[in-house]
C-alpha cells in the first residue's frame, strides 16, 4: 500500500505567485483534510473533504486559498497568490470515514518556500 | 477554546533512561486524545489513542481528566525513540470532528 500520495515535495516560489498541491488518499479513504504546519509548530486543519464535499473549511483563508476534491478522490491545494507567510509545510491526510474510530493517515507533505 | 500544550520543544536523555513527555490539554467535552510520532525523513503517524489503553514500543500514555493531562512515558528510552512527538486532541463537533495538534517535543536519545 502506497499510503497517500503527495506532489511537489518540494516548492520554492517568488510571493505574488500561484502554486498548487496535489493529493492522493488512500484508496477507499472518503475523508482527506488538508493541514498547513508551520516551523515549530503542530498541523492545523485547513479543509476536511467527506467524498466531493467540503464539510468543515473554516480555517481555510478564502481570500488567497482554495481547493476542490472532484470525483471524490484526489484534492488540489491552491494559493493565489503566495505571501510570505504561507512558507510551511502542507499536508495531506486520509481517513476511510470522518468518524471517531478512524485513524488519520498522513502524507509525506509538500515544503513551501515564499521568496 | 480548545488547546493543546506541550510545555518542552527538546527533551534530551541518555539510552536507557526514563522518558515522560508531557501534554496538557483544554477542552470542555470529552476528549479523545492522541500521540503522534515523526521520525527523521518520515510522513507523521499515529503512535498510540487513550482509548486504546495499550503499549507501543514501550510507550504509553494515561489520560488524566482531573489533570487534563496526557503524558507520554517510556520507562527505558532507546536511540531509535529520537523524533518529534505531537500530542493531539480530537473535537467532535457537529457530528464531525477535527483534530487539534500541539506544538511538538523533540525527543533527542543520546548513547
Amino acid at each position: 500500500e502506497a499510503g497517500v500520495v503527495q506532489s511537489p515535495r518540494y516548492k520554492i516560489i517568488e510571493k505574488k505567485q500561484p502554486v498548487a498541491f496535489w493529493c492522493n488518499p488512500i484508496s477507499g479513504h472518503n475523508t482527506l483534510y488538508w493541514y498547513r504546519q508551520n516551523l515549530g509548530q503542530g498541523p492545523e486543519l485547513l479543509i476536511r473533504y467527506e467524498n466531493e464535499e467540503a464539510v468543515d473549511d473554516s480555517q481555510l483563508p478564502k481570500d488567497r486559498f482554495s481547493a476542490e476534491r472532484l470525483k471524490g478522490v484526489d484534492s488540489t491545494l491552491k494559493i493565489q497568490p503566495a505571501e510570505l507567510g504561507d512558507s510551511a509545510v502542507y499536508l495531506c491526510a486520509s481517513s476511510h470515514r470522518d468518524r471517531v474510530a478512524d485513524t488519520q493517515y498522513f502524507g509525506p507533505g509538500t515544503r513551501l518556500t515564499v521568496l | 477554546a480548545q488547546r493543546v500544550t506541550q510545555p518542552e520543544k527538546l527533551l534530551s536523555v541518555f539510552k536507557g533512561a526514563p522518558v515522560e513527555l508531557k501534554c496538557n490539554y483544554s477542552y470542555s467535552g470529552s476528549p479523545e486524545l492522541f500521540w503522534y510520532v515523526q521520525y527523521s525523513r518520515q510522513r507523521l503517524q499515529l503512535l498510540l489513542r487513550h482509548i486504546s489503553r495499550e503499549s507501543i514500543k514501550g510507550f504509553t500514555a494515561d489520560l488524566n481528566k482531573g489533570e487534563t493531562s496526557f503524558h507520554l512515558k517510556k520507562p527505558f528510552a532507546q536511540e531509535e525513540d529520537s523524533a518529534m512527538y505531537y500530542c493531539a486532541l480530537r473535537r467532535i463537533s457537529g457530528g464531525y470532528n477535527k483534530l487539534i495538534f500541539g506544538a511538538g517535543t523533540r525527543l533527542a536519545v543520546h548513547p
